[in-house]
């Protein structure tokens, strides 16, 4: 167990729906990752914040958003879903920013949308 | 542009046997590289890390070998046993402009133990 809590665990949606994916980051861990996994894509970085600040983002496409809050939970927000977005999405955290860092992954949210 | 390549998508070994897993990187100013292990349905699970001024890192039944050279980076696993099958990624990671960082994963190679 990483640590990194994500849910729902399982999602299957309709085609321009919207769902939220939710994430608690290991205890005291600051920075918060996603990424998605997809068969054709592999591993990709969407976005990274730190501290509730966005600190960079990756292949995130703009129908996707996410947040850190205060207490440092993070959700990713995908709306206008298209067949295209079914993937596992997962949420990662670390202690602090920058290289060095451990990053420990969380099991995934399954989104599948039909 | 930044790409993490594997050069053998399968590997199969017998139990007990030690196992390397290969990886290219093609972006030269990386500084830390990770393993990951990914178990069916899980998530990917830290096995172990290397900066880029070292050449040479060892953990329990793992050593993880970085040569800068040729952009090369290999896993070697002691002993496999079948808790070992699994993907294996190699990651490499670089920060970016405005203090953030990233994992660029390869494509992973599976890990077959036969028994």
């Amino acid at each position: 167990d990483s640590g990194v809590t994500q849910t729902p665990k399982h999602l299957i949606t309709a085609t321009g729906q919207r769902v939220t994916l939710r994430c608690s980051p290991r205890s005291g861990d600051l920075s918060v990752y996603w990424y998605q996994q997809s068969l054709d894509q592999g591993l990709q970085f969407l976005i990274h914040y730190y501290n509730g600040e966005e600190r960079a983002k990756g292949n995130i496409l703009e129908r996707f958003s996410a947040q850190q809050f205060p207490d440092l939970h993070s959700e990713l927000n995908l709306s206008s879903l298209e067949l295209g977005d079914s993937a596992l999405y997962f949420c990662a955290s670390s202690a602090y920013r920058g290289i060095g860092n451990t990053i420990y992954f969380g099991e995934g949210s399954w989104l599948t949308v039909v | 542009g930044e790409s993490v390549g594997l050069h053998l998508p399968t590997l199969s070994v017998q139990e007990g046997d030690n196992s390397i897993i290969n990886c290219a990187y093609s972006n030269s100013a990386s500084d830390y590289f990770i393993w990951y292990k990914q178990e069916s349905g899980k998530g990917p699970q830290f096995i172990i890390d290397i900066r880029s001024n070292m050449d040479k890192r060892q953990g329990q039944r793992v050593t993880v070998l970085l040569n800068k050279t040729v952009k090369h980076l290999s896993l070697q696993i002691a002993a496999t046993q079948p808790g070992d099958s699994a993907v294996y990624f190699c990651a490499e990671t670089a920060i970016l402009t405005g203090g953030g960082n990233k994992l660029t994963f390869g494509t992973g190679t599976q890990l077959k133990v036969e028994l």
